[in-house]
């Protein structure tokens, strides 16, 4: 069974930095594209991030480039977040997800964590 | 504001069928890029719903279907269950942003 455990959330003040985690298991982690996807409270979703199966490979959205950095251990079965120079609009419940398709511009997201809350506020 | 435009909210009595559309650009479903769906239960994280435009997960009832044609795809959902109360959410890619969108999402109420 796909399992996939996000930690790291809580409260941070503008300009901080938080640094999430994914522990995933069930599937061959290392075989697969991972994402980070962002949900502001009661609204849609933002993709955020996403790294190649390898973690040769990253890409971010606009609103995020230049401040957060994507990798991973697949030594350890994990996907992380950096997250520097945080803005109040980066509030919002970040999901890691497990990416699938058979061509990059082609992924979707077969399942998904729980969610952690990032709340950037003084 | 999203790339990809959906109805804020749709509604239907139980057994009634209802659709939600996701509208998009050249570059991104009109551009031959793949549409896919999630359902997210209230206080509880997306689930893939259909992938590929029109590809259901096993495990999902096929009550649910999807369809794409031009810069437009929609999702159906016929024989409506007090269950599929949900927010419904498309997503696709975007080769002017080189990356992945989604739709804002679209309430689904069950009456």
């Amino acid at each position: 069974e796909v399992q996939l455990l996000e930690s790291g959330g809580g409260v941070v003040q503008p300009g901080g930095s938080l640094r999430l985690s994914c522990a995933a298991s069930g599937f061959t982690f290392s075989t697969y594209a991972m994402t980070w996807v962002r949900q502001t409270p009661g609204k849609g979703l933002e993709w955020v991030s996403s790294i190649g199966g390898g973690g040769g490979v990253t890409y971010y959205a606009d609103s995020v480039k230049g401040r957060f950095t994507i990798s991973r251990d697949n030594s350890k079965n994990t996907l992380y977040l950096q997250m520097n120079s945080l803005r109040a609009e980066d509030t919002a419940v970040y999901y890691c997800a497990k990416g699938k398709g058979m061509t990059t511009s082609g992924w979707f997201f077969d399942y998904w964590g729980q969610g952690t809350l990032v709340t950037v506020s003084s | 504001q999203s790339v990809l435009t959906q109805p804020p909210s749709v509604s239907g009595a139980p057994g009634q069928r209802v659709t939600i559309s996701c509208t998009g650009y050249s570059s991104n479903i009109g551009a031959g890029y793949d549409v896919h769906w999630y359902q997210q239960l209230p206080g509880t994280a997306p689930k893939l719903l259909i992938y590929d435009n029109s590809n259901r997960p096993s495990g999902v009832p096929d009550r649910f279907s999807g369809s794409k044609s031009g810069s437009s795809a929609s999702l159906a959902i016929t024989g409506l269950q007090a269950e599929d109360e949900a927010d419904y959410h498309c997503q696709s890619y975007d080769s002017s942003l080189s990356g992945w969108v989604f739709g804002a999402g679209t309430k689904l109420t069950v009456l």
